[in-house]
């Protein structure tokens, strides 16, 4: 079945613009996460969402980022005025419920801030 | 203290040798663990979960120390396409911390 997706794959932005990063969970998958990964760098969580529940959000580095996720399915995560430091992998994943099951990661957006 | 950490390496091992490696978790209270693949500019993939009773998988093999507070994956019989970064991931109240990875070069 389909995987996870996000869009766009690669996003190069002028420093200072809002940028927004789209993902699509398998379908079915009630936890959706957001997750950065810097050059050379392991996965820094950012924000879960778990159905209808308020999302955790102690992930995200600072009032810049924000994200959502409508109708319990497709998510948006919003960086705004971008600074260079924002450069990185952001991936999202989803697990059919949250807990101990196994999470599965789209193929991410490659953001790079000049 | 990072939550989780690993050896980057990289360790260089020829085809068909043995490669082993740990990954430390901080929290005690860690609830599930897993090993991840991670091919360059590919996104994780999930290569195995770890149980308490060791377990295993072809040629990988993964174990849980809980009192020691480690996760190990060994590789046994190592080809080209093992050839990767494999990150380790500690489960805590469904948020997933993993390590920064451990580079694996397997050559001819």
């Amino acid at each position: 079945g389909a995987g996870v997706s996000q869009s766009p794959s690669n996003k190069v932005t002028e420093k200072g613009k809002d940028v927004e990063l789209r993902c699509d969970p398998i379908s079915g998958h009630t936890a959706l996460y957001w997750y950065r990964q810097s050059l050379g760098q392991g996965l820094e969580f950012l924000i879960y969402f778990q159905g209808n529940s308020a999302p955790d959000k102690s992930g995200l580095p600072s009032d810049r980022f924000s994200a959502e996720r409508t109708g319990g399915s497709v998510s948006t995560l919003t960086i705004q005025r971008t600074q260079q430091e924002d450069s990185a992998v952001y991936l999202c994943a989803s697990s059919p419920n949250a807990g101990e099951e196994t999470q599965y990661f789209g193929p991410g957006t490659r953001l790079l801030v000049l | 203290r990072k939550e989780v950490e690993q050896d980057p390496g990289p360790f260089n091992v020829p085809e068909g040798a043995t490669v082993a490696f740990n990954c430390t978790y901080s929290n005690s209270a860690s609830q599930s663990f897993f090993w991840y693949r991670q091919d360059c500019r590919k996104e994780p993939k999930l290569l195995m979960s770890v149980y308490s009773s060791g377990n295993e998988d072809g040629r990988f093999t993964a174990q849980l120390n809980r009192a020691s507070q480690y996760i190990s994956l060994l590789i046994r019989d190592s080809k080209l396409s093992d050839s990767a970064t494999y990150l380790c991931a500690v489960n805590l109240d469904y948020k997933l911390s993993f390590g920064a990875g451990t580079t694996v070069t397997v050559r001819a």
